[in-house]
């Protein structure tokens, strides 16, 4: 029953520094998303995926990069760290418009929480 | 661009008390979404909305969709301490799968 998985839970990087954030659902949904949120704000789209192969930016792709290579994992690859990189990263995982009536609520994972230093 | 705007971004609550949240989207949608979170968790589904005049309820909440007005509600009946959290909604564009989230409200309830 786990449903969306990320890791680490947790990081501290230096500026210029690069990682890559794992995101894994079991769920066999299509599609999958990032987000960031900072405080006291809602969630910004940074890529998402409909589909193996498949990626689109969202709103606010700059300094980041996805790769969508089998339907269960999205990671996402930060290079060159910033401080305004600093934030909580969440991935989500939705079963996809199979239909007009289709709901295609996003589940959610736990979040890794960034700090560029 | 679809924008989406709640309010009030903070709410105070006394326990036993009636209040709604209002979420306005800038551009026609046919999936609106509310969510909670907890301070420092994720998000947790509470709500889908697919059609004019959609009404959902779940315990003390109520939520409820006009498409032609853009507004969507969030009602909470006699609120109690569990409650408190940060509620947000977010909307897709028609035939879109892209969420666009408001910025929430933190709901504070009050013994």
């Amino acid at each position: 029953n786990a449903g969306v998985t990320q890791t680490p839970k947790f990081r501290i990087l230096k500026i210029g520094q690069s990682m890559t954030l794992q995101c894994a659902q079991d769920m066999n949904h299509n599609y999958m998303y990032w987000y960031r949120q900072d405080p006291g704000m809602g969630l910004k789209l940074i890529y998402y995926s409909v589909g193996a192969g498949i990626t689109d930016k969202g709103e606010v792709p700059n300094g980041y990069n996805v790769s969508r290579s089998t339907t269960e994992d999205f990671p996402l690859r930060l290079e060159l760290a910033a401080p305004s990189q600093t934030s909580v990263y969440f991935c989500a995982s939705s079963q996809g418009l199979a239909g007009r009536a289709a709901k295609n609520i996003q589940y959610f994972g736990a979040g890794t929480r960034l700090s560029v230093l | 661009e679809l924008k989406v705007e709640q309010n009030p971004l903070f709410l105070s609550m006394q326990e036993g008390k009636n209040y709604t949240i209002y979420c306005n989207y800038s551009t026609t949608s046919d999936r609106l979404y509310w969510y909670r979170q907890d301070p420092g968790k994720s998000l947790e589904s509470l709500f889908v909305l697919l059609s004019n005049g959609a009404v959902k309820q779940e315990g003390r909440l109520m939520a409820s969709l006009d498409t032609k007005a853009r507004l969507s509600t969030l009602h909470i009946t006699a609120a109690v301490h569990d409650l408190s959290a940060t509620y947000f909604c977010a909307v897709t564009e028609t035939s879109g799968s892209r969420l666009t989230f408001g910025e929430g409200t933190q709901l504070t309830v009050n013994p």
